[in-house]
């Protein structure tokens, strides 16, 4: 199994500029999760779909991030316009809901940085 | 203050020695508590998962929960260089919700 796979890894843009990140969970899982991940705020949730139907998008910051889930194997998050507090590592993690469900295989990341 | 609080270290222990990690947390309501280990430029990936309170083995791991202190631990044994990492906390309420809240992590370093 190829495990979770995100692209970029790395995006370096400019602030005002839109920025897309994708994500292709494990084959088979029907949770998606995607987090941020800064020093001082560690990793946070920002948005999770069941079956491509987001569930609870409580921790996306702001009206510029946007989520999409099209069928069950791409996600995509979007930034537009950026910032320069956007820059972190984004993780797309996937899991199957069954039993607990409790563990969430995580993607390598994509690193961002907004100038 | 953070639902879950975590020292961010770093740890820095000799090859051998014995490990403690540890986090807080404030809301009553966790019974679901996980470790995650995060290497460099890696994504986390789990190590160790427990229900409730009590301890949980797994070689060289334990995992420990006092709920009634609002504590969590995890011990490394003989720790290696290749336990060199971030160690992530996370927890949540029940079983049927996903959404975890994740310390900030404690890096540790283990010299050869």
């Amino acid at each position: 199994d190829a495990g979770v796979i995100q692209s970029p890894r790395h995006e370096v843009t400019e602030m005002g500029q839109e920025v897309t990140l994708r994500c292709k969970p494990i084959s088979g899982h029907d949770y998606l999760f995607w987090y941020r991940q800064t020093m001082m705020r560690g990793l946070e949730l920002l948005i999770y779909f069941n079956n491509n139907v987001p569930i609870d998008d409580s921790g996306m910051p702001e009206d510029r991030f946007s989520a999409k889930m099209p069928n069950a194997s791409f996600s995509t998050l979007k930034i537009q316009p950026s910032e320069p507090r956007d820059s972190a590592v984004y993780f797309c993690a996937s899991s199957l809901g069954t039993g607990l469900g409790y563990e969430q295989y995580f993607g390598p990341g994509t690193r961002l940085t907004v100038t | 203050q953070k639902e879950v609080e975590q020292d961010p270290g770093p740890l820095s222990v000799p090859e051998g020695a014995i490990v403690s990690l540890n986090c807080t947390y404030s809301n009553s309501a966790f019974q679901y508590f996980m470790w995650y280990r995060q290497y460099s430029r890696k994504g986390p990936e789990l190590l160790m998962y427990t229900y409730s309170s009590g301890n949980k083995e797994d070689g060289r791991f334990t995992a420990q929960v006092d709920k009634s202190s609002k504590y969590i631990s995890l011990f490394i044994r003989d720790s290696q260089p290749s336990d060199s990492a971030t160690y992530l906390c996370a927890m949540s309420p029940t079983s049927g919700t996903y959404k975890y809240i994740f310390g900030t992590g404690t890096r540790l370093k283990v010299l050869a």
